[in-house]
């Protein structure tokens, strides 16, 4: 399996524009998660999913932010309008909603920079 | 409501000891699981052990040992035998399993420096 994959790795785009971060689990894996990390704030869960339906969003900073997974394989997470302070890197990470040692298997993450 | 804490911002240690991260937790519910993970400067994020909450022994995976201590709501990691490649943030991360959800929170990590 290829893992969880993100994209892009990299964006760099201006205050006020629409971001839109993607992130495609690895197959099987029912729970999924999207991660803010900063260095104030370490790693914040901002929403998670399980079996494509939202289940805790109490994470997401404020209504500029949104997630959607529209099917098992596919999830986005979109910004608008962005702002400096949404500068973090963003991780997806996926995992298997069975008993025992189900961890959370994390993507590349994309580093975000908003200026 | 759950809280995971890392008290120890950064630690270092001399190539070829034993290093304890310090995790401690916070939760009222019965059923939870508890991770660490590794980041190093390139970014991602590498899982390293898992201890259940009923689980009877403490984890070990290789060089990495998970000091659980229910009562205290304590699990520690202990890395015996550091090597220069162990320099990196660690996190620990609490799941809960909660109405059959599986929410995983993490710590904010601490900073591993080996020194040769």
């Amino acid at each position: 399996d290829a893992g969880v994959i993100q994209s892009p790795r990299h964006e760099v785009t201006e205050m006020g524009q629409e971001v839109t971060l993607r992130c495609k689990p690895i197959s099987g894996h029912n729970s999924l998660f999207w991660y803010r990390q900063t260095m104030m704030r370490g790693l914040e869960l901002l929403i998670y999913f399980n079996n494509n339906v939202p289940i805790d969003d109490s994470g997401m900073p404020e209504d500029r932010f949104s997630a959607k997974m529209p099917n098992a394989s596919f999830s986005t997470l979109k910004i608008q309008p962005s702002e400096p302070r949404d500068s973090a890197v963003y991780f997806c990470a996926s995992s298997r909603r069975t008993g025992g040692n189900t961890e959370a298997f994390f993507g590349q993450g994309t580093r975000l920079t908003v200026v | 409501a759950q809280k995971i804490t890392q008290t120890q911002p950064g630690m270092f240690v001399q190539e070829k000891e034993a290093v304890t991260l310090d995790c401690t937790y916070d939760t009222s519910d019965p059923s939870y699981g508890l991770f660490w993970y590794k980041q190093p400067s390139s970014g991602e994020m590498i899982f390293l052990i898992y201890q259940g909450s009923y689980d009877q022994q403490n984890a070990t995976e290789g060089r990495y040992s998970l000091n659980f201590q229910k009562a205290r709501k304590s699990a520690n990691l202990v890395i015996s035998a550091s090597q220069l490649g162990d320099s990196a943030m660690y996190f620990c991360a609490m799941r809960l399993n909660s109405g059959g959800y599986q929410k995983v929170t993490f710590g904010i990590g601490t900073k591993l420096q080996v020194i040769p």
